[in-house]
């Protein structure tokens, strides 16, 4: 069964800081990882990695995928308030049936 | 483009009682997901429609949940008898295709408490 771990589960951070969030997945031919933020219900996507494109970045957001380590980070810099959400990572497999979803991070960026 | 439509945004309802939920996905997608999201969890799948055919149904509770996209676009999942635990956000979502590397697009969702 496909399974997807997201590291740490809450974290707290003052505006300007740095955060690294974690994604760590289990898939049987992995085809996908995606990024999606959760502010109030709508997940909206942020990022997909594949084999093809193992790095995206936009803004102050970047994200790198680890094939070998079967992991991935999202990376914000000089964090906002509005930054503050659910960042949830998901992952389909090579028959692109699903998106597996973590349990996601929440991201609080106080003032 | 328009996005992804679902409705009612919320609903309240006494268990035992049924309840349904409209989405209609982004135009010309052929794929539409339904999630559940429980609080403090991510989302977990109920169904995938690829068209008007299922594709994986295999985590819905099929006792009491059911769902149909009769013509391959809008879809309604309901839910009877409800229970206390169904109390969730039900998620739709929509994407061009499904063996592709294309991302899924989420409507807002439906609150729903069972009390």
């Amino acid at each position: 069964e496909d399974k997807v771990v997201q590291s740490p589960l809450s974290l707290v951070v003052h505006e300007g800081d740095t955060v690294t969030l974690n994604c760590s997945y289990e898939v049987t031919n992995f085809r996908s990882l995606l990024w999606y933020k959760q502010e109030k219900k709508a997940p909206t996507f942020l990022f997909m990695l594949t084999s093809s494109g193992i790095e995206k970045k936009s803004g102050r957001l970047s994200s790198i995928l680890d094939k070998k380590e079967l992991s991935s980070i999202l990376n914000i810099t000089a964090t906002q308030t509005g930054d503050s959400a659910i960042y949830l990572c998901a992952v389909s497999d090579n028959y692109g049936q699903n998106f597996v979803f973590g349990p996601g991070t929440r991201l609080s960026v106080l003032p | 483009e328009a996005g992804v439509a679902q409705s009612p945004r919320y609903k309240i309802i006494e268990k035992r009682q049924s309840v349904a939920f409209w989405c209609n996905p982004i135009s010309g997608h052929a794929t539409l997901y339904w999630y559940q999201q429980i609080l403090g969890q991510g989302p977990k799948l109920l169904i995938q429609f690829q068209n008007n055919g299922v594709v994986d149904d295999s985590q819905l509770p099929k006792d009491r949940f059911s769902a149909e996209r009769l013509k391959g676009v809008d879809s309604t999942l309901k839910i009877q008898p409800a229970k206390l635990e169904d109390s969730a956000v039900y998620l739709c979502a929509s994407r061009w295709g499904r063996a592709d590397n294309t991302e899924a697009f989420f409507g807002q969702g439906t609150r729903l408490t069972v009390v």
